[in-house]
């Protein structure tokens, strides 16, 4: 596969649920970052990683967790989350910081 | 506080150019455009660097006024695929781009 994965598509969970998110990119890119899109609020940033290492939180709630174990793979750990926490979540990754980045196809979380 | 993108939707017929500014309180040293299709990721368009550059291929450019602190998408001759929301985003506060809330742009033949 090329580009950038996302699994799974879709995710329905219970409030009490853990779950993960998975991320995983061939193109070569060092950075990676996780955004929120609802209808709400548009786009919004959560992390970022450069060469594995978390260079961004962006005051995002503890029941949010990220984890990039190399360059090609990024996690987002789920715990107890809110019913407002339902969004598309979008991975992207880029060649180096604040370069052009290429988006995942997202993971539409519904929380019940 | 995220860039101001105006206008927030605009009804084109095919062939019709538009507009779509993109400006900020904050200093811009970069902007990022970005297309999305409903129900698809977003796919990047182009980066725009120096205040001045001017970008663009085929019927889509875009120029950043650093001074001015905007950035400027222009669409020409707009085709029916040119359909969908349009993003700027801006690495503001640090690290990682902050977007504007988007602008939906209806293309009808």
């Amino acid at each position: 596969e090329t580009g950038v994965t996302q699994t799974p598509r879709h995710l329905v969970m219970g409030m009490t649920n853990k779950k993960s998110l998975k991320c995983e990119q061939h193109l070569g890119h060092n950075a990676m970052y996780w955004y929120k899109q609802s209808a709400k609020k548009p786009l919004e940033l959560m992390f970022v990683y450069s060469l594995e290492e978390r260079v961004e939180n962006n005051s995002v709630p503890s029941r949010f967790s990220p984890e990039c174990p190399n360059s090609s793979h990024l996690f987002l750990h789920l715990h107890t989350l809110q019913p407002e926490d339902s969004a598309l979540y979008l991975c992207a990754s880029s060649q180096e910081l604040n370069y052009g980045y290429t988006f995942g196809s997202g993971t539409r979380l519904t929380v019940v | 506080q995220q860039p101001v993108q105006s206008p927030q939707a605009v009804i084109l017929r095919e062939g019709e150019d538009a507009v779509i500014n993109c400006s900020s309180s904050k200093a811009l040293y970069s902007v990022h455009w970005y297309r999305q299709k409903h129900g698809e990721a977003p796919v990047f368009l182009m980066i725009l660097l120096k205040g001045g550059e001017q970008k663009g291929h085929e019927k889509i450019s875009a120029s950043f006024n650093e001074k001015k602190q905007q950035s400027s998408l222009y669409l020409t001759a707009s085709q029916l695929s040119y359909s969908g929301t349009y993003f700027c985003g801006s690495p503001l506060y640090a690290d990682g781009l902050t977007f504007g809330k988007g602008t939906h742009l209806i293309i009808q033949p």
